[in-house]
């Protein structure tokens, strides 16, 4: 069955401090890939998306994430984090193509000392 | 982006009783979509709700447990039936982007059933 994980449940770190986390999923086939974020008390939201093309995307709030098809894995990163991205963070795989199909990680809650 | 809101914010309930959940969008929008968040786990979604048509359940979920209805394009219901504690969970509908397969999330409904 198709899987997505998500190494890192809990994540701490200081700001200024860098960030990856972590994600792997388990389908071989052609993948879209997102990140999603949800701050405290506020809703899901899309963070970045890959589809195709340069497999280094740019999302908001200077986050990024890199595309691996060898490894299976699109990681999110950060160079320098701050307090304000304390949140949930969730990997999801869409691996039907043409539906809005999701699997979702488990998620890594992060928290940054300020 | 689509505005989402949910009735109720959060419930608690009784076993063997049921719950209707509201969800209401700030547009028209052709596709929505439940999903459900055990603790500790990973969003899954439970349905495809499409105005006009019948809603399209994942493996593991049933129409007579879950009953949706998507009576016009900015507004469905998701009713969790004859409750166990194990339904104990945040339920999230969502709606399409209409852009790259993008999600717009609702801030959820988080449902204790003792």
């Amino acid at each position: 069955a198709q899987s997505v994980s998500q190494h890192n449940h809990h994540v701490i770190l200081s700001e200024a401090a860098s960030l990856e986390l972590g994600c792997n999923y388990s389908y071989g086939g052609t993948v879209n890939l997102f990140w999603y974020v949800q701050y405290p008390g506020q809703h899901l939201q899309l963070l970045l998306k890959y589809f195709s093309g340069d497999p280094l995307v740019k999302g908001i709030k200077g986050f990024e994430a890199e595309f691996i098809k060898s490894k299976f894995s699109f990681n999110l990163r950060k160079p320098s984090v701050q307090w304000s991205d304390t949140a949930e963070y969730f990997c999801a795989v869409n691996a039907e193509a043409g539906t809005y199909k999701y699997i979702f990680g488990t998620g890594t809650r992060l928290k940054v000392l300020a | 982006s689509a505005v989402i809101s949910q009735k109720p914010s959060r419930d608690i309930c009784q076993r063997g009783t049921s719950l209707t959940i509201q969800c209401q969008v700030d547009s028209q929008v052709t596709m929505m979509f439940w999903y459900r968040q055990q603790p500790g786990q990973s969003l899954t979604l439970i349905a495809t709700a499409n105005q006009g048509s019948e809603a399209t359940y994942e493996s593991g979920f049933v129409i007579d447990k879950f009953p949706i209805s998507r009576p016009n394009l900015t507004f469905s219901t998701l009713t969790v039936s004859n409750m166990s504690p194990e339904d104990s969970s945040i339920y999230l509908c969502s709606v399409e982007s209409g852009s790259d397969y993008e999600q717009y999330f609702g801030p959820g409904t988080r449902l204790t059933v003792t």
